[in-house]
């Protein structure tokens, strides 16, 4: 089955506490990201990568930093998450840059204490 | 700036009766709209997109979507709604070179048998 998989699904940390989300698709899509999703904001892209090691910034990028070593994992890392970061994280593919339809992972609720 | 509006938080419609939820614009160049469904607990799903052509987008499950231009909207509609339909409904824009969607805040739609 065509999906994207995100874990954990569920986290709840600590502030300062090193922590990753791992995102992962099996459909070989080149173009992934990671969006994060706070009421009243709608979702607001944190990272994108185009293909296997080129990544760049979204719209809210502070604080976090992502990886492309293989193209079918694109892991979030927090290095030292803050409450402001408590919020829906999304990780989405899509086949390339010019497809137009994009696969989301089921999303890992996260809270920062 | 590029920018999606969803002036309704929520739409409250009884089941057999026709829905729409309201999404405007604003975009520099040819817009390329986007409506997605997020249900309880799970990832966004793509409902249907505008790209050109026919201003009527058909869409999944039954639902489809009114481009305006002069109106700057694209508002989803079905004929007659199911409970089943409830959930958080968003609109996106695709943005410049890079992929990137802007979603609106969301849209609660609450179908009541």
């Amino acid at each position: 089955e065509a999906q994207v998989t995100q874990n954990p699904r569920y986290l709840i940390t600590v502030t300062g506490k090193k922590l990753t989300v791992t995102c992962s698709q099996n459909m070989n899509h080149e173009y992934m990201s990671w969006y994060r999703q706070d009421p009243g904001l709608g979702l607001r892209q944190i990272y994108y990568s185009m293909n296997v090691e080129v990544t760049d910034k979204g719209d809210v990028p502070e604080g976090y930093k992502v990886s492309r070593k293989e193209k079918r994992n694109f892991p979030l890392i927090l290095e030292s998450p803050s409450p402001n970061q408590t919020s829906l994280y999304f990780c989405a593919s899509r086949t390339d840059l010019a497809t137009y339809e994009q696969y989301f992972g089921p999303g890992t609720r996260l809270t920062v204490t | 700036a590029q920018s999606v509006a969803q002036p309704e938080d929520q739409v409250n419609v009884a089941e057999g009766n026709p829905l729409t939820v309201k999404c405007t614009y604003s975009v520099s160049g040819n817009p390329y709209l986007f409506w997605y469904v997020q249900y309880p607990n799970r990832g966004l799903q793509f409902l249907l997109k505008y790209i050109t052509g026919d201003n009527l987008v058909k869409g999944s499950y039954g639902f489809e979507a009114e481009f305006n231009k002069s109106q700057t909207s694209f508002h989803l509609k079905k004929p007659s709604a199911l409970v089943s339909d409830s959930a958080l409904y968003f609109c996106a824009v695709r943005s410049g070179n890079t992929g990137k969607l802007i979603f609106g805040q969301g849209t609660t739609l609450q179908v009541k048998p």
